[in-house]
C-alpha cells in the first residue's frame, strides 16, 4: 500500500513564474491538506480539500490555489513566485472531514531563484 | 495568535538513555495533540497522539504525557537509539477543524 506520494521531489523556478505541485493521498483517504515548511520551522497550514472543495484555508495569499480531483488526488498551484516561497511543500492525507491521523508525503522542495 | 512552542531547540543524549522532549501550548481550546518525527529530507512521520480526555498514552518505546493544567505536552522515548535522531514536532488541533498547528521543533541527537 503506497503512502502519500508527491511529485516532483525537487523543483527550481524563477521569480515570477508559476508552479504546480501534485499529491496522491494514501489509499482510503479522501482529505488532502497542504503545508509549507520553511527551513528550520514547523509546517504551516495552507489549505485543505475534501469532496473536491476547499474546506479550510490558512493565512496564505490568493497566489496559492489548489484543486482536488474525483480520485482524491490534489494539486497546489502558486502564481507569481517570490523568493520567499522557497520551502518544502508537504501534502498530508486523512480520512473524512473530522479529525483523524494525518499521513504526510516526503514533500516537494521548491527553490525560487 | 496562539501557537505551539517548544522549550528546547536541541537535545543531545547517549544511546540507551531515555529522552524527554517538551512542548508548551497556549491555545486552551486545543483538545487533540500529535507528535511527529521528521528525518532530514523526509516528511513528518506520525509517532503518537493523545486527546485531552487522557493524561498519558503509551506506544512502542514512546509515551506522551499531557498536563492540561499547565498546558504542557511531553514525549518520552525509552532506550533512545541512533535511529531516533531527528527533529520532533508537537502539533495541536482545535475542535471543528481538522488542520494542525505545529511548533518549531526540537532536534534530538543520539550519540552511539
Amino acid at each position: 500500500d503506497a503512502g502519500v506520494t508527491q511529485s516532483p521531489t525537487h523543483l527550481i523556478k524563477t521569480r515570477g513564474q508559476q508552479v504546480t505541485l501534485r499529491c496522491s493521498p494514501k489509499s482510503g483517504h479522501d482529505t488532502v491538506s497542504w503545508y509549507q515548511q520553511a527551513l528550520g520551522q514547523g509546517p504551516q497550514f495552507i489549505f485543505q480539500y475534501y469532496e473536491e472543495e476547499e474546506r479550510q484555508r490558512g493565512n496564505f495569499p490568493d497566489r496559492f490555489s489548489g484543486h482536488q480531483f474525483p480520485n482524491y488526488s490534489s494539486e497546489l498551484n502558486v502564481n507569481a513566485l517570490l523568493l520567499g516561497d522557497s520551502a518544502l511543500y508537504l501534502c498530508a492525507s486523512s480520512s473524512g472531514w473530522e479529525r483523524s491521523e494525518a499521513f504526510f508525503g516526503q514533500g516537494t522542495r521548491l527553490t525560487v531563484v | 495568535g496562539e501557537s505551539v512552542g517548544l522549550h528546547l531547540p536541541t537535545l543531545s543524549v547517549q544511546e540507551g538513555d531515555n529522552s524527554i522532549i517538551n512542548c508548551a501550548y497556549s491555545n486552551s481550546a486545543s483538545d487533540y495533540f500529535i507528535w511527529y518525527k521528521q528525518e532530514s529530507g523526509k516528511g513528518p512521520q506520525f509517532i503518537i497522539d493523545i486527546r485531552s480526555n487522557m493524561d498519558k498514552r503509551q506506544g512502542q518505546r514512546v509515551t506522551v504525557l499531557l498536563n492540561k493544567t499547565v498546558k504542557h505536552l511531553s514525549l518520552q522515548i525509552a532506550a533512545t537509539q541512533p535511529g531516533d535522531s531527528a527533529v520532533y514536532f508537537c502539533a495541536e488541533n482545535v475542535p471543528g477543524y481538522s488542520t494542525l498547528t505545529f511548533g518549531k521543533g526540537t532536534m534530538l541527537l543520539v550519540s552511539p
